[in-house]
């Protein structure tokens, strides 16, 4: 298994570009989510995807939309990209009911906007 | 701001204990979770604790939780330099299966 899997593994931008950022897991899971992390400020969640089909906003979704496109892969887009949205961005799947409540990571995309 | 605290730093000689802790504020809070994130790296989780227990221990790993005072630590026996990283912990609240992140904890271990 190779779990949760991202690409790019980092991008620049310029501001007002557009980019969309790739996920994907071979655990089966139904949740998945994706998260800013940016320094001092632990992960914040953008959007998460509990089912295929489904999509919610999380605590910062401005900027940024999603798409569930089945089980295995939820990417994230950003539409006219700006310097604030320069960040590390993880995404993660799992969070199921009990000790699946886990959720496990991708290794990230670094993508830094100019 | 946060709703998980984290001191920001530790530090700690090779061989000793250390011991990162987190307070939360959620009391309806299912599942605390504890993640190591290397330089580079993705997080991995490192060990995770229902809310009904108070102790739960993974070989060098022990994590304690006060329910009451809404603390959680976790405990690094023999620490080791691979050790070294930043530590997340991360609650699970009972609405929704949403973490809430601490601003993570990077502890350095020196030889």
């Amino acid at each position: 298994n190779a779990g949760v899997t991202q690409t790019p593994k980092f991008q620049v931008l310029k501001t007002g570009q557009s980019m969309t950022l790739q996920c994907a897991q071979d655990m089966n899971h139904n949740s998945m989510y994706w998260y800013r992390q940016d320094p001092g400020m632990g992960l914040r969640l953008i959007y998460y995807s509990a089912s295929e089909g489904t999509t919610d906003k999380g605590e910062v979704p401005n900027g940024y939309n999603v798409s569930r496109l089945n089980k295995r892969e939820f990417s994230l887009r950003l539409e006219s990209a700006a310097p604030s949205q320069t960040s590390v961005y993880f995404c993660a799947s799992g969070g199921e009911g009990g000790f699946q409540e886990t959720q496990y990571f991708g290794p990230g995309t670094r993508l830094l906007v100019l | 701001g946060e709703d998980v605290e984290q001191s920001l730093f530790l530090s700690v000689r090779e061989g000793d204990s250390s011991v990162i802790n987190c307070t939360y504020t959620d009391s309806s809070s299912t599942y605390l979770y504890w993640y190591k994130q290397e330089p580079g790296a993705g997080l991995q989780l490192l060990t995770y604790i229902f809310s009904n227990m108070d102790m739960k221990q993974d070989q060098r790993l022990t994590v304690l939780l006060n329910k009451k005072d809404k603390h959680l630590s976790l405990r690094i026996a023999d620490t080791q330099t691979g050790d070294s990283a930043i530590y997340f912990c991360a609650e699970l609240r009972a609405a929704g299966n949403k973490l809430t992140f601490g601003g993570g904890t990077r502890v350095l271990v020196k030889p």
